[in-house]
């Protein structure tokens, strides 16, 4: 495609509930990556994958997060029984080299009752 | 720990007057200092990649620089749609990894 698409883009969620937030990286891209972007923070890394391989978890925040791509594709992000400090925006990025610029996608606004 | 420091946290100017976005970085192995323009609701925006100090990019009214401890986005003669939170970034292998370490922002208003 054009450009790094995500969906939804909004999520609003009970606390508890599971959510998974899908990205669709750039065709050809190899490295995908994950970032989080909480209100008045830094956006923040969670995982990088190589292909469907996932070489670094290390920003994963608790067990409760876990991603996986398929296919050298699209990504999935699942976060398990949801708490209101997982409300953020979540960013996919991907790039043809892992030493390459990351190209973002508009990102998955997530909130959490 | 790699860190990022990004100065000022916010700045208005008046539309055609120029200044200096800074960046301070901590980082063993420098790979890329990255420079992104974020508008409100969107996903971070690629502007420019340094490598090495002493490298300057250019696009339109902005400029990059670099050296070895700091990174400025010159804006001359700016625009209201220049207006938008300016992200620095640092890319630095830590065990394999490939992330970006980002600054805060800063986030820049321009006033017709």
């Amino acid at each position: 495609g054009a450009g790094v698409s995500q969906s939804p883009s909004n999520k609003v969620t009970e606390k508890g509930k599971d959510v998974e937030l899908r990205c669709d990286p750039i065709s050809g891209h190899t490295a995908l990556y994950w970032y989080r972007q909480s209100l008045g923070q830094g956006l923040e890394f969670l995982i990088y994958f190589q292909g469907n391989s996932a070489p670094d978890k290390s920003g994963l925040p608790s067990d409760r997060f876990s991603a996986e791509r398929t296919g050298g594709s699209v990504s999935t992000l699942t976060i398990q029984r949801t708490q209101q400090e997982d409300s953020a925006v979540y960013l996919c990025a991907s790039s043809s080299g892992p030493n390459n610029e990351q190209f973002f996608g508009p990102g998955t606004r997530l909130t959490v009752l | 720990e790699d860190q990022v420091t990004q100065s000022p946290e916010a700045l208005r100017l008046q539309e055609g007057e120029s200044s200096s976005l800074n960046c301070s970085y901590t980082v063993s192995g420098l790979r890329g200092l990255f420079w992104y323009r974020q508008d409100p609701g969107k996903g971070p925006e690629f502007l420019f990649t340094l490598y090495s100090a002493g490298e300057e990019k250019e696009k339109e009214r902005l400029k990059a620089t670099l050296t070895k401890k700091e990174s400025f986005l010159h804006i001359t003669a700016p625009k209201p749609e220049d207006s938008a939170t300016y992200l620095c970034a640092v890319q630095a292998p830590v065990q394999g990894a490939q992330k970006l370490v980002f600054g805060q922002g800063t986030r820049l208003t321009i006033n017709p």
